[in-house]
């Protein structure tokens, strides 16, 4: 089945640094690479998505980058914030009608 | 955006007895709905997928006599956890992809999730 792994588990950076989490996937018949963001108790929440055809997708601080190639695509987030501290989740589309979650990031941001 | 409801937010049952946990899409159809469930510090397990009026098809590992999953209608899928035990207790959080003219292709609109606590 398909395998999605997320590096790294855990990312302390500090206020205004950047940060970048890769998620690699094995289905080479994956066609939309979203990036969640999920507080405690909550939701995921949808922060920014890229679909096959596209090699880079920006907006405001947050930057997903796609290597169809190797089969893994990049979160960057500039200028961190403390509200961006999260667990961050990948969850490629395999086109068999299901999503699988990556293994998740703890992002902490030091003021 | 297209808006997903679950219901209850939480529930606390004893052990042998059974809960059941609704999802609904209240602004598009939803052909397909997804059934997730995450422990604590850990991923999103998907469980189960359903589409409407068709038996739904569940991951390896999850049982479907103990997991019974509904999805009657466009905007309506339930999740019954029979004979729940303690090791059942977790977070439990739906999702639905739609084809309508607001909803983003293959984009997954989450609910709010239930926290079942099973005594």
């Amino acid at each position: 089945g398909e395998n999605v792994e997320q590096h790294p588990s855990t990312l302390s950076v500090q206020e205004g640094d950047s940060a970048v989490i890769k998620c690699t996937y094995s289905d080479s018949a994956s066609n939309y690479f979203p990036w969640y963001k999920q507080e405690l108790g909550k939701r995921p929440q949808l922060i920014i998505d890229i679909r096959s055809n596209v090699g880079e997708k920006k907006d405001q601080r947050i930057a997903v980058t796609l290597n169809k190639t190797a089969k893994h695509f990049s979160l960057h987030i500039t200028e961190t914030q403390p509200e961006d501290s999260a667990v961050y989740f990948c969850a490629p589309y395999s086109g068999t009608y299901k999503y699988i979650f990556g293994t998740g990031t703890r992002l902490k941001v030091l003021a | 955006g297209a808006v997903v409801s679950q219901h209850p937010s939480w529930v606390i049952c004893k052990s042998g007895t059974s809960v059941k946990i609704e999802c609904r899409s209240l602004d598009f159809q939803a052909t397909t709905m997804f059934w997730y469930r995450q422990f604590p510090k850990k991923s999103l397990m998907l469980m189960a997928t359903s589409n409407e009026g068709s038996k739904a098809t569940y991951e390896q590992g999850v049982e479907k006599d103990k997991f019974l999953i509904n999805h009657a209608s466009l905007t309506l899928s339930t999740l019954t956890v029979t004979s729940a035990h303690p090791e059942d207790s977790s977070f439990y959080i739906c999702s639905a992809t739609g084809w309508g003219s607001r909803e983003r292709l293959y984009e997954q609109y989450f609910g709010p999730g239930t926290r079942l606590t099973v005594t």
